[in-house]
């Protein structure tokens, strides 16, 4: 079985809607992170959190909110889903006690926002 | 903030080749990571170094931490079609608590 999930695999959505993407792991990592890669920009930050009650923004993260429900789970939320949000979303997870913040990653979802 | 550049963009070469990459950082870096990334699937990290000079291979794959600290290259040799996909280099950033992706080399190989 695969350490990161990632569900839905592939959702198309209108304008408008709000949306939920959920991660969820098996491998025992305190951190969690939310990712966005759009063609030729390579991977952006969206949000992150160290542990169940810690949640920080990255690089991106306006239009955007997140839940860490537990420490395998970790949600992304469009409110209110435009079309430039149209991307691949990676959830990835990494263990602090790991020096390089070396980062494992899910399948992806493929989000397209008509 | 710390910005990755990563040479070529894209490569077309034939099977049994070997290929060059590099990544280079206007900052100093404590780790590079290489990742690959396959079409439709999440990026998964091939080597990771954490020491200037150092050289690390895992299989055919190849990768070096350069000595000014600013740089890593990533060698694959004897290319295979299954090498197909995109590489990226990455480090950390910040408190070591996030990393910054460089835009990514995207190998094609043909027969």
């Amino acid at each position: 079985d695969a350490d990161v999930t990632q569900t839905p695999r592939n959702r198309i959505t209108k304008t408008g809607k709000r949306i939920m993407l959920e991660c969820s792991q098996t491998k025992g990592h305190d951190r969690m992170y939310w990712y966005r890669q759009d063609p030729g920009l390579g991977l952006r930050l969206i949000y992150y959190s160290f542990d169940v009650k810690d949640i920080n923004k990255g690089e991106i993260s306006d239009g955007y909110s997140v839940s860490r429900q537990a420490q395998a789970k970790f949600s992304l939320s469009l409110e209110s889903a435009i079309p430039n949000q149209t991307a691949l979303y990676f959830c990835a997870t990494s263990d602090p006690g790991v020096p390089g913040n070396e980062q494992f990653f899910g399948p992806g979802t493929r989000l397209t926002v008509l | 903030g710390q910005q990755l550049n990563q040479s070529p963009q894209s490569m077309f070469i034939q099977e049994g080749e070997d290929v060059s990459m590099n990544c280079t950082s206007s900052s100093i870096f404590n780790t590079w990571l290489w990742y690959k990334q396959d079409p439709g699937e999440g990026p998964v990290l091939l080597i990771a170094l954490y020491k200037a000079g150092e050289l690390t291979s895992n299989g055919r794959l190849t990768a070096q931490f350069g000595i000014t600290r600013k740089d890593s290259f990533l060698n694959i040799s004897a290319s295979i079609p299954s090498d197909v996909g995109i590489y990226f280099c990455a480090g950390p950033t910040g408190t070591a608590s996030k990393l910054t992706f460089g835009t990514g080399t995207r190998l094609q190989v043909t027969l």
